[in-house]
């Protein structure tokens, strides 16, 4: 596609769900990150993939929260039984390749609230 | 702990004013920088990204980067209030990441 695609735009569950995130990047972009990002604050650095592979997964914040990627694509992130503190909006961006001097293109996010 | 850091603000300016956005970062090998705006509800747009020392232009903004006092900036020349926005300053990571800022809050009065 033209641009970063993310879905669900918004997210309202309760506390306890889980939820699944999904992010198709930019077509012919290997590399894909996630980043959470809380109302005011910067953002947060979840996870990044470099085609099927995540060679870096230091953001993660607990072991709730979970990602994979199929087929150098789309990729879904998982969180498991939800906690208030975890209402932020998701971030996912994709880069040409993942290379440290590549550009990230951010999608519009999921806005997830926690009830 | 690899960091940049940016003065939170808010930065206010007048219209048609120079703004001026400030930035430095830890890892001295970091080798490429970026310059994203982010309106509030939106997500980063990349607006200008630096390679070498020295300055880069592209229409009303420059970006200078300095790596042996490692410090970018980013200035906005005529400065409208559309430009209003948070500025996240990038540093490329070692893990083929971004390190990013919390970003510089811009407030351009009419």
């Amino acid at each position: 596609g033209a641009g970063v695609s993310q879905s669900p735009s918004n997210k309202v569950t309760e506390k306890g769900k889980d939820v699944e995130l999904r992010c198709d990047p930019i077509s012919g972009h290997t590399a894909l990150y996630w980043y959470r990002q809380s109302l005011g604050q910067g953002l947060e650095f979840l996870i990044y993939f470099q085609g099927n592979s995540a060679p870096d997964k230091s953001g993660l914040p607990s072991d709730r929260f979970s990602a994979e990627r199929t087929g150098g694509s789309v990729s879904t992130l998982t969180i498991q039984r939800t906690q208030q503190e975890d209402s932020a909006v998701y971030l996912c961006a994709s880069s040409l390749q993942g290379y440290s001097n590549q550009p990230q293109h951010f999608g519009d996010g999921t806005r997830l609230s926690i009830l | 702990q690899k960091e940049v850091e940016q003065n939170s603000g808010p930065l206010s300016v007048p219209e048609g004013a120079i703004a001026s956005l400030n930035c430095t970062y830890s890892d001295r090998g970091s080798q490429s920088f970026f310059w994203y705006r982010q309106y509030s509800g939106k997500s980063p747009e990349l607006i200008m990204s630096i390679y070498s020392n020295g300055d880069k232009e592209d229409g009303r903004f420059t970006a200078q980067l300095n790596k042996a006092s490692q410090y970018v900036s980013l200035l906005i020349r005529d400065s409208q209030p559309s430009d209003s926005a948070t500025y996240l300053c990038a540093a490329g990571g070692s893990q083929g990441n971004l390190i990013f800022g919390k970003g510089t809050k811009l407030s351009v009065k009419p």
